[in-house]
């Protein structure tokens, strides 16, 4: 069985700042990952996805994230976080050869402070 | 119309009572997914179809939920005798395909959920 946990369920970053979303996974075989976003009101969109290749992914509005087998863990980061960043980030999984079925984490919500 | 379009968006209803949730995919979408967002819980899977392959309905919490995929699009979720801890969001996603992540045209599609409040 598969599983994602985000440590922290709030994050404050103030605007300029380093955006560090963490995320870990659990799978007995290293999974596809995600990262989605929900801006208050709106459905999920997708930031970036890691399936294989190139262990760093970048995404849309300037996020990227590391895929890191030894340590299990898919971190989102942007450099310089905007106001507009605000909103919950999920980290989610899929297993290889499973279909596009997302194992979700309990989702961070950002928020970006003048 | 070009997102994933789903129906009611908020719903209230009393306990006991049945609902029925509407999605409707993205055009050409033969993958279609439900997910459940509880306050504290995170996004829970509930049931997948692809194409005319039987359903995945492993993450159905109870036989109180069921749903349907009619002509291979639009697709109904019913809540049977609700429960107030069946309050959530109701999220619809579709993609293309067989579903692999590997192709870049999989890449699944949210609607923007049907809150269901049940009193």
């Amino acid at each position: 069985a598969q599983s994602v946990t985000q440590l922290g369920s709030h994050v404050s970053v103030s605007e300029g700042a380093l955006v560090l979303l963490r995320c870990n996974y659990s799978s007995s075989v290293p999974p596809y990952l995600f990262w989605y976003v929900q801006y208050p009101n709106q459905g999920l969109q997708l930031l970036l996805k890691y399936t294989t290749g190139a262990t760093l992914v970048k995404g849309i509005n300037g996020f990227e994230a590391e895929f890191k087998k030894s340590e299990t863990s898919f971190h989102l980061t942007k450099p310089s976080a905007h106001m507009s960043d605000a909103a919950e980030y999920f980290c989610a999984v899929s297993r290889r050869g499973g279909g596009n079925k997302l194992t979700f984490g309990t989702g961070t919500q950002l928020k970006v402070e003048l | 119309g070009a997102g994933v379009s789903q129906s009611p968006s908020n719903k209230v209803t009393e306990k006991g009572k049945d609902v029925e949730l509407r999605c409707d995919p993205i055009s050409g979408h033969t993958a279609l997914y439900w997910y459940r967002q509880s306050l504290g819980q995170g996004l829970e899977f509930l049931i997948y179809f692809q194409g005319n392959s039987a359903p995945d309905k492993s993450g159905l919490p109870s036989d109180r939920f069921s749903a349907e995929r009619t002509g291979g699009s639009v697709s109904t979720l019913t809540i049977q005798r609700t429960q107030q801890e069946d309050s959530a969001v109701y999220l619809c996603a579709s993609s293309f395909g067989t579903g692999s992540p590997l192709d870049s045209g999989n890449t699944i599609y949210f609607g923007e959920g049907s809150w269901l409040t049940v009193v």
